[in-house]
């Protein structure tokens, strides 16, 4: 089955513990994203990849780190300067720009909460 | 900060009835999405429409788009209890592969 999968489905940190939420794709998209999402809000993002061993910040990225070191794998680091991380997290794909332009195929989630 | 704008923020409809949800954005746009996300999921794509393009179909789905007034609306016809969910739009924002969403329009469909 093609996909992006998300692991865990749920996790839990203690406060100043770094944690690193997974994200893998075997759809064979080039650019990978992830996205918080907050109670009753919409998304909001992160950091993103265009292509392997590049990647730029989005509008949230103080406290979160992430490495792109393979096409099909974008890992999420929570440090412990992020000061408010209990959030949804979700990962997104998309293909090369083409006839469906900039759609995004996203995970099912992590929900972090922090204890 | 989100470009995209849903009116209204929930919405509570019988089944059968139709639901009609709004977006507005603040700059031009290459395309407009729709995204559906149930309780604790992630988003699912349901549509897109782009900026040359004023209407747009897929099953039970309708969307329009209007660019001199920088807005769009999402229209559920016969709405089923399977349709409650979230439902959010998504702007481009010229910034080649990048996503802007809305806060969204959490729908409610009783049986």
């Amino acid at each position: 089955d093609g996909g992006i999968t998300q692991s865990p489905k749920y996790l839990f940190r203690k406060e100043g513990q770094n944690v690193t939420l997974s994200c893998e794709q075997n759809l064979n998209h080039d650019a990978m994203y992830w996205y918080r999402q907050d109670p009753g809000q919409g998304l909001r993002l992160i950091y993103y990849s265009q292509i392997v061993n590049d990647f730029q910040k989005g509008d949230i990225a103080e406290g979160y780190s992430v490495s792109r070191e393979k096409k099909e794998s974008f890992p999420l680091t929570v440090t412990s300067a992020q000061k408010n991380p209990t959030a949804f997290y979700l990962c997104a794909s998309s293909p090369p720009p083409s006839g469906k332009w900039d759609t995004q195929y996203f995970g099912p989630g992590t929900r972090l909460t922090v204890l | 900060s989100q470009q995209g704008e849903e009116d209204p923020q929930a919405l509570s409809i019988q089944e059968g009835e139709n639901a009609t949800m709004n977006c507005s954005y603040k700059t031009s746009i290459n395309n407009l999405q729709w995204y559906r996300q149930n309780s604790g999921r992630g988003l699912v794509h349901l549509i897109l429409i782009r900026s040359n393009e004023r209407e747009k179909h897929s099953g039970r789905l309708r969307v329009t788009l209007d660019t001199s007034k920088k807005s769009s609306s999402l229209l559920i016809t016969a709405s089923r209890a399977a349709d409650t969910a979230s439902y959010f739009c998504a702007t481009d924002n010229n910034q080649g592969g990048k996503l802007i969403f809305g806060q969204g329009t959490e729908l409610s469909v009783k049986p």
